[in-house]
């Protein structure tokens, strides 16, 4: 079984809708990321979360609220998705330590009409 | 923020040729890691480099790190259609600590048979 899971793994909504993208994680991992990625952009990070009760915002928040509902539980929200938020989005993990590998979910392909 | 550049942006190489993939930092580089996308998918951990001079080996794969020039080198030998994918160097923006990365665009790299 993946250590990252993330659900669902593609999704096609419309304007206005919300959407909640879910990743789990089995590595017990403290953090918590979710980052989007975009042709020519790259990755950049949205929010991340050191625990439970430590929320960060990312480079790119605006539109975007998350969840960190237990230590291996963190989920992206779309209020209100607009197109311009189409785009594939990560969801990755690591430990306290310097060192720790930084591991990635397979990715939510999310398309909004 | 720390800004990472890839170079080159695209590569096309016949399959046994040797290649090498930069990522240059506008700041100092406190860890640098390498992963592999295939197109659409979700990222796999290559190498972390931390140290000056430090160079890791994984198969035919090689990454090195120069701390003066700001710069980590990717070097496939001998290049397989299997390592087509496209490569991202990720780096700490966090003084050291490494909790909150920053991705470089990524190199397309095609290895044609």
């Amino acid at each position: 079984d993946a250590d990252v899971t993330q659900t669902p793994r593609n999704r096609i909504t419309k304007t206005g809708k919300r959407i909640m993208l879910e990743c789990s994680q089995t590595k017990g991992h403290d953090r918590m990321y979710w980052y989007r990625q975009d042709p020519g952009l790259g990755l950049r990070l949205i929010y991340y979360s050191f625990d439970v009760k430590d929320i960060n915002k990312g480079e790119i928040s605006d539109g975007y609220s998350v969840s960190r509902q237990a230590q291996a539980k963190f989920s992206l929200s779309l209020e209100s998705a607009i197109p311009n938020q189409t785009a594939l989005y990560f969801c990755a993990t690591r430990g306290r330590i310097s060192t720790d590998t930084q591991y990635f979910g397979p990715g939510t392909r999310l398309t909004v009409l | 923020s720390q800004e990472l550049e890839q170079s080159p942006q695209s590569l096309i190489v016949q399959e046994g040729k040797n290649l090498t993939i930069n990522c240059t930092s506008s700041k100092t580089l406190y860890g640098l890691y390498w992963y592999k996308q295939k197109y659409g998918e979700g990222l796999i951990f290559l190498m972390m480099l931390q140290k000056g001079g430090e160079e890791k080996s994984h198969e035919k794969i090689t990454a090195k790190l120069d701390e003066k020039k700001q710069q980590s080198s990717l070097h496939i030998t001998a290049s397989q259609p299997s390592h087509a994918g496209i490569y991202l160097c990720g780096a700490d923006r966090s003084g050291g600590s490494n909790y909150k990365l920053t991705f470089g665009k990524g190199t397309l790299l095609t290895v044609n048979p």
